[in-house]
């Protein structure tokens, strides 16, 4: 049973634009939502993380929207740029003592210049 | 500071064949976790740790093993290989904090295995 669904699979953006990419969860114990981000050949890496009492967190051109009711939350990336084209996931971390996060499928984005 | 390594990293076994990944991280880390990565299938937990001298299974433990004698070092085994453990295997880490701070996992490069 996947508990993280992650949606689209793969997106392409132009330059500039903006790259939506959604996630819904069905735990309701969930306490903390990372976005990590991998480039090819790469290990992944902690990109935005927010709390469920927190709506909205900022960093830079990186926004995560997050709606406990409806339990979902999204990755927003403004003005995005060729740079940023990588393979993002979501996850959710489960309360408790071994800080297990799960992830979703992943989503494969590219920037066209 | 290296952060954490994989050895090796990239490896091809014959089914049936056993190997040993090897995991190892420089920032004291408490908590150490393994993972394999699969198109279209996001990451996976197989085992994880949260000291040393203890292990736990994950989401998908079968055909693994796993131990951890050290605190730095967190080793996942394959005893007989079989060509559906064929996939990336990353590695990861995680401090023991206190007081609900921030949570990051840090990864290593990743372990690219094939099973023939």
């Amino acid at each position: 049973q996947q508990q993280v669904k992650q949606s689209p699979q793969s997106l392409i953006v132009q330059k500039g634009g903006i790259s939506i990419i959604n996630c819904a969860y069905e735990n309701t114990a969930f306490d903390y939502f990372p976005w990590y981000q991998q480039f090819p050949g790469k290990g992944p890496a902690l990109l935005i993380a927010i709390r469920p009492d927190v709506s909205e967190k900022k960093e830079g051109r990186f926004t995560i929207s997050f709606n406990k009711s409806a339990k979902q939350f999204s990755l927003h990336i403004m003005d995005s740029q060729p740079g940023d084209s990588a393979t993002y996931f979501c996850a959710a971390r489960s309360g408790g003592s071994n800080y297990k996060l799960t992830f979703g499928k992943g989503t494969l984005l590219t920037v066209n210049p | 500071n290296a952060g954490v390594t994989q050895t090796p990293k990239f490896r091809v076994l014959k089914t049936g064949q056993s190997m040993t990944l090897l995991c190892a991280q420089d920032m004291n880390h408490e908590y150490m976790y393994w993972y394999r990565q699969d198109p279209g299938m996001g990451l996976r937990l197989i085992h994880y740790s949260v000291g040393e001298g203890t292990t736990a299974k994950g989401e998908v433990p079968d055909g693994y093993n796993v131990s951890r004698l050290k605190k730095q070092n967190f080793l996942l085994g394959l005893e007989s290989a079989a060509p559906s453990q064929t996939s990336v295997y990353f590695c990861a880490s995680r401090p023991l904090l206190a007081g609900g701070s921030y949570n990051e996992q840090f990864f290593g490069p990743g372990t690219r295995l094939t099973v023939l």
